[in-house]
């Protein structure tokens, strides 16, 4: 059965910190991964990463892949209140017909001013 | 059209009554993904098109679960016989084919009394 797993599941931290958000998976035919921002509704999409080591950045965001280690992290730099969040981490499956999305619990992210 | 939208976006109705949700994906996007969420998981994978066409449903899609998507554009999830078990968050994705990344809407939150 296809598994991710992030950890932690919960954390809080004070605004200017930089956090560091993992995810592991163990899956059969691996597409992609994907990080997603939840607040009260929809996730939002972050980044998806295919290739280990290339780095994605997106101001005070960055995500990396180890395809052999099969983890992925997410690093938040200068944390601000408006990062408080749920951050998921889903990676895509090849099925026969198409691809899906396994997601994880999600780290709940907490920034205190 | 700037994003995926369901309707309704509440909806509390009592058990054993049907319900039903509607996506409307983004208008270019030819796969359309239901999940479902419960408090504190991460959204879990119901069933997928690609097109008119329903290719993959999980195993969590039990015979009261019912989805189409008619004409390849919006689709509807059916719930018959509501049970309290149901009571979760509905979310809808949307992406192109070809590509990994799946929009999703607000989502319909249910609660079954």
């Amino acid at each position: 059965e296809d598994k991710v797993v992030q950890s932690p599941l919960s954390l809080v931290v004070h605004e200017g910190d930089t956090v560091t958000l993992n995810c592991s998976y163990e899956v059969t035919n691996f597409r992609s991964l994907l990080w997603y921002k939840q607040e009260k509704k929809a996730p939002t999409f972050l980044f998806m990463l295919t290739s280990s080591g290339i780095e994605k950045k997106s101001g005070r965001l960055s995500s990396i892949l180890d395809k052999k280690e099969l983890f992925s992290i997410l690093n938040i730099t200068a944390t601000q209140t408006g990062d408080s969040a749920i951050y998921l981490c889903a990676v895509g499956v090849r099925e026969t017909s198409g691809s899906r999305l396994t997601f994880g619990e999600g780290t709940q992210l907490t920034v205190n001013p | 059209d700037t994003g995926v939208s369901q309707n309704p976006r509440h909806k509390i109705t009592k058990r054993g009554q049907n319900v039903t949700f509607r996506c409307d994906p983004i208008s270019e996007h030819n796969r359309l993904y239901w999940y479902r969420q419960t408090l504190g998981q991460g959204p879990e994978f119901l069933t997928y098109f690609q097109n008119e066409a329903q290719l993959e449903k999980s195993r969590l899609l039990s015979d009261r679960f019912s989805a189409e998507r008619p004409k390849g554009s919006f689709s509807t999830l059916e719930i018959q016989r509501t049970e309290q078990g149901d009571s979760a968050m509905y979310l809808c994705a949307s992406s192109v084919q070809g590509t990994e990344t799946q929009y999703f809407g607000p989502g319909t939150r249910l609660l079954v009394l």
